[in-house]
């Protein structure tokens, strides 16, 4: 595609619930980021792919977050035993190298009630 | 680990006029980046930074990186309605930690 694509655009999700967001990187990037955001804050950090491989996992506020990209492109973020406090825009970037552009994706919007 | 702090948070500005943001980190970059979102949208790519001293310039916006590698600016001159939104710099040690942000409004 043409840009980072993020499934779903929303989730509503019960407390208590799994939940998995899906990002499609640019076709060719080796980078990939995810990040957290909430209302009026900044993109907080959660984890950097570089490849198939977490280079830093250390944004991951605890064991219930955990994500993947087995084969160098699409990744899932996987949040387990979901809380009020994950309700958030969780934000998907990619980029050619780790020191170049970040495109981001629209953003999965995540209302934990 | 890597702060970034930008100021100020709010930034209330009548059409026309000039403005600059500011960009302050705990530790050297290798190089800074400047986003922008929209209301509603996601960040976008503005620009890189990598020298020591550069300046860049892409219309009304003026980017600077400074000397020591730890401070950016944003100058905006003549500011429009399509200026507004939130300013996002992020200092790249591969983790691209982003500061809280300047958000932007215009009076017209």
């Amino acid at each position: 595609g043409a840009g980072v694509s993020q499934t779903p655009s929303n989730k509503v999700t019960e407390k208590g619930k799994y939940v998995e967001l899906r990002c499609d990187p640019i076709s060719g990037h080796t980078a990939l980021y995810w990040y957290r955001q909430s209302l009026g804050q900044g993109p907080e950090f959660l984890i950097y792919f570089q490849g198939t491989g977490a280079a830093d996992d250390s944004g991951l506020p605890n064991d219930r977050f955990f994500a993947v990209r087995p084969e160098g492109s699409v990744s899932t973020l996987k949040i387990q035993r979901t809380e009020r406090g994950d309700s958030a825009v969780y934000l998907c970037a990619s980029s050619a190298d780790r020191r170049g552009e970040a495109f981001f994706g629209q953003g999965t919007r995540l209302t934990v009630v | 680990g890597q702060q970034v702090m930008q100021i100020p948070q709010y930034q209330h500005v009548q059409e026309g006029e000039d403005f600059t943001t500011y960009c302050n980190s705990s530790t050297t970059l290798s190089n800074i980046q400047w986003y922008k979102q929209r209301p509603g949208g996601h960040p976008v790519f503005l620009i890189q930074l990598v020298k020591s001293g550069e300046v860049k310039k892409q219309k009304r916006l003026t980017f600077q990186f400074g000397e020591a590698k730890k401070n950016s600016s944003l100058h905006i001159t003549a500011t429009q309605t399509t200026d507004v939104g939130t300013y996002f710099c992020a200092g790249d040690d591969y983790k691209l930690s982003f500061g809280a942000g300047t958000t932007v409004t215009v009076r017209a």
